[in-house]
């Protein structure tokens, strides 16, 4: 089992639409998590970084932690074709400063 | 404006040449990285260095070299040893001491035939 595990998609929504990105892992010790979103033949962009449990908004993204679970969330609202890109997750444990990173699952926003 | 640059954005060689690909930050950030990616197989750690005249082998390091001799400068040696080093090639920096975040410079795309 991969520390990180993250469903490649593609994931195929309609403009407007809210969209769930999804990310488990089995490593208790994380305790920060990450979201990049990577456009094609480009570098990944930090979105979303977060500390431990809970919620956190910024703008259309939200990144949601729930740690019992071991399960990180992105949501993006009223998604855009401009959203369409690969993303991934990445979580550290405390005092490690290489972070574990998943797959990326690919995002297709049709008009 | 701050940021990470790599260059070149491609790159051509012929197979058995080493080639070296550049990465820079004005970020003045203490740590840098190295990685590989190639399709289906996500991010794969190359070389990191989290102090200036230091770095550690990453997951993937053999077939390459490193050197780290000013803070903002992190460039990657492609040897001739590595069997197959035709990928996308991402550079990446963080803060130490409590920040756990990586920032990524655009890539280099190597081609090695």
């Amino acid at each position: 089992q991969k520390e990180v595990e993250q469903d490649p998609g593609p994931l195929s929504v309609p403009e407007g639409a809210i969209v769930s990105l999804n990310c488990t892992y089995s490593n208790s010790a994380f305790q920060y998590f990450m979201w990049y979103r990577q456009y094609s033949r480009k570098g990944p962009e930090l979105l979303m970084y977060t500390y431990s449990s809970g919620n956190k908004e910024d703008g259309r993204f939200t990144a949601q932690v729930d740690k019992s679970s071991k399960y990180i969330s992105l949501f993006i609202r009223d998604s855009q074709p401009s959203d369409s890109a690969t993303y991934l997750c990445a979580m550290s444990a405390g005092g490690s400063y290489i972070p574990t990173f998943g797959r990326g699952t690919s995002l297709i926003v049709h008009p | 404006d701050g940021g990470i640059t790599q260059s070149p954005k491609y790159l051509f060689r012929k197979e058995g040449q080493n080639v070296t690909l550049s990465c820079e930050q004005n970020l003045n950030h203490d740590a840098m990285y190295w990685y590989r990616q190639d399709p289906g197989q996500g991010l794969r750690l190359i070389y990191y260095s989290q102090i200036v005249n230091d770095f550690q082998k990453g997951d993937i390091a053999e077939g390459y070299s490193v050197s780290r001799e000013k803070k903002e400068s992190f460039p990657l040696t492609v040897t001739s040893a590595q069997k197959n080093p035709t990928a996308f090639y991402l550079c990446a920096s963080s803060k130490t001491g409590g920040s756990y975040e990586q920032y990524f410079g655009p890539g280099t795309r190597l081609t090695v035939t």
